[in-house]
């Protein structure tokens, strides 16, 4: 079966600087997608950006950007000039590719902004 | 636009009371919808999913219940609330078949049983 796994529960950034969020994932599958979502403090969850795995160009989504590693089964989430608007959890997520409804979580990453 | 909304935002019952806590979708046709928890502190647990109207698939066997009478309408019902039924409930809706099928949420409904 596949898992998520986010081995940080909590990350803390000075802002304007630069942080990595982790996430590995397991899975015998070779078509599948990526996903990071935020859910701020309003419990919202929204989604930052995706990646499928077929393709080998990182994604990029204005200060967020992803370093997929396929072979290591690793997906982390870069965050540049950091913002206190990004304090929030974060989650990885994976979908495969055969399937249209399932998606499997990682427990999420506290990241807290130091103004 | 698509969008999704939940309510109530916040529910406090009784334990044994029955729930219904209620989410629909406008600017879509036939979406997937989801009924997902999330413990205080945790990332999400998937209870059900729905494909179309009356198709409803249960992840997790407990004490609650989920419909969809309508296309953009999806229910999650019990008819007797446990403690351990407090969380947070969060809709979601995905359009089948698209290529990345990503997951678009509503608000959440923060449900606390006594």
């Amino acid at each position: 079966a596949q898992t998520v796994t986010q081995s940080q529960p909590e990350m803390s950034v000075q802002e304007a600087e630069t942080v990595t969020l982790s996430c590995t994932y397991d899975t015998s599958e070779s078509d599948y997608y990526l996903f990071w979502y935020k859910q701020p403090p309003s419990r919202q969850m929204i989604l930052v950006i995706r990646q499928e795995a077929y393709k080998q160009q990182n994604a990029t989504e204005n200060r967020f950007s992803v370093n997929f590693q396929k072979a290591a089964k690793s997906f982390s989430l870069k965050i540049s000039d950091s913002q206190l608007g990004d304090a929030a959890m974060y989650f990885c997520a994976y979908r495969r590719e055969d399937s249209n409804y399932q998606l499997i979580w990682g427990a999420g990453t506290k990241l807290i902004i130091k103004p | 636009s698509q969008t999704i909304h939940q309510w109530p935002a916040t529910l406090v019952q009784p334990v044994g009371s029955p729930l219904s806590l209620e989410c629909t979708v406008e600017g879509t046709s036939n979406p997937n919808l989801y009924w997902y928890r999330q413990a205080a502190g945790r990332g999400l647990q998937l209870l059900f999913y729905s494909v179309g109207i009356g198709q409803i698939s249960s992840e997790v066997p407990q004490n609650l219940s989920a419909s969809r009478p309508q296309d953009r309408q999806f229910i999650l019902s019990s008819k007797k609330l446990l403690l351990s039924d407090s969380g947070f409930y969060l809709c979601a809706w995905s359009v089948g078949l698209a290529d990345y099928n990503e997951q678009f949420f509503g608000p959440g409904t923060r449900l606390t049983v006594l």
